[in-house]
């Protein structure tokens, strides 16, 4: 049963326009969340972090909103890049793990 | 430093063989993590260490699978005999601490059974 949940397998965004990745988990125990970038051969990289005592965290061009009642958050990226075409994981701490979600592929397109 | 280093990059065997994955973590890190990646489940959390021990492996799907960290600087996934359905890609890393510390990822192993 996944605890962690990215409904949506991809996503294309524009240059310059904004990204929006959702996630959404079913334990409110979960205390804190990540977001890490994982690009074709290579293993996953921290992006951002957020601590369920905040509702936004953010860092240049990425930001992280959390929305505790309805168990969801997103990371938002603004401007899009195309560097920014990766596989980009949910994940929240159980305790003293991280549960991952399945990911979205975001694509950024000139 | 080199960051998490994982051995081999590719790995293809056929069924019923013995199949060894290799890491070697971030010098100073104390926690390590066994990972599997599958497009029906995601990453998944297959056993971590602390201090050299197993601290939880109940990510582990079956006997077949083991994990050893005999020293701060090693750790091997072994599964015997191998299946098709363990197809995948098993991922390491290491982080100074536990989970709310960042962790760093290895390349990954890509295995195929075949």
């Amino acid at each position: 049963d996944q605890q962690v949940k990215q409904n949506s397998p991809s996503l294309s965004v524009q240059e310059g326009r904004i990204s929006i990745l959702n996630c959404d988990y079913t334990n409110s125990m979960f205390d804190y969340f990540l977001w890490y970038k994982k690009y074709p051969a290579e293993g996953p990289t921290f992006l951002i972090s957020i601590s369920s005592i905040k509702d936004k965290n953010e860092d240049g061009r990425f930001t992280v909103f959390l929305n505790k009642s309805a168990k969801h958050l997103s990371l938002h990226i603004v401007p899009s890049q195309p560097g920014d075409s990766a596989v980009y994981f949910c994940a929240a701490i159980n305790t003293d793990k991280l549960i991952f979600g399945t990911g979205t592929r975001l694509q950024v397109f000139p | 430093d080199a960051g998490v280093i994982q051995s081999p990059r590719h790995e293809v065997t056929e069924m019923g063989q013995e199949v060894t994955l290799r890491c070697k973590p971030i010098s100073g890190h104390n926690s390590l993590f066994w990972y599997r990646q599958t497009m029906m489940r995601g990453l998944e959390l297959l056993i971590y260490f602390n201090n050299n021990v197993p601290i939880d492996d109940s990510g582990m799907p079956e006997d077949r699978f083991s994990a050893k960290m005999p020293n701060a600087s090693f750790s091997t996934l072994k599964i015997q005999p191998s299946e098709p359905r363990d197809s995948a890609v098993y991922f390491c890393a290491s982080s100074q601490g536990y989970a709310k510390n960042i962790q760093y990822f290895g390349a990954g192993t890509r295995l195929s059974v075949l």
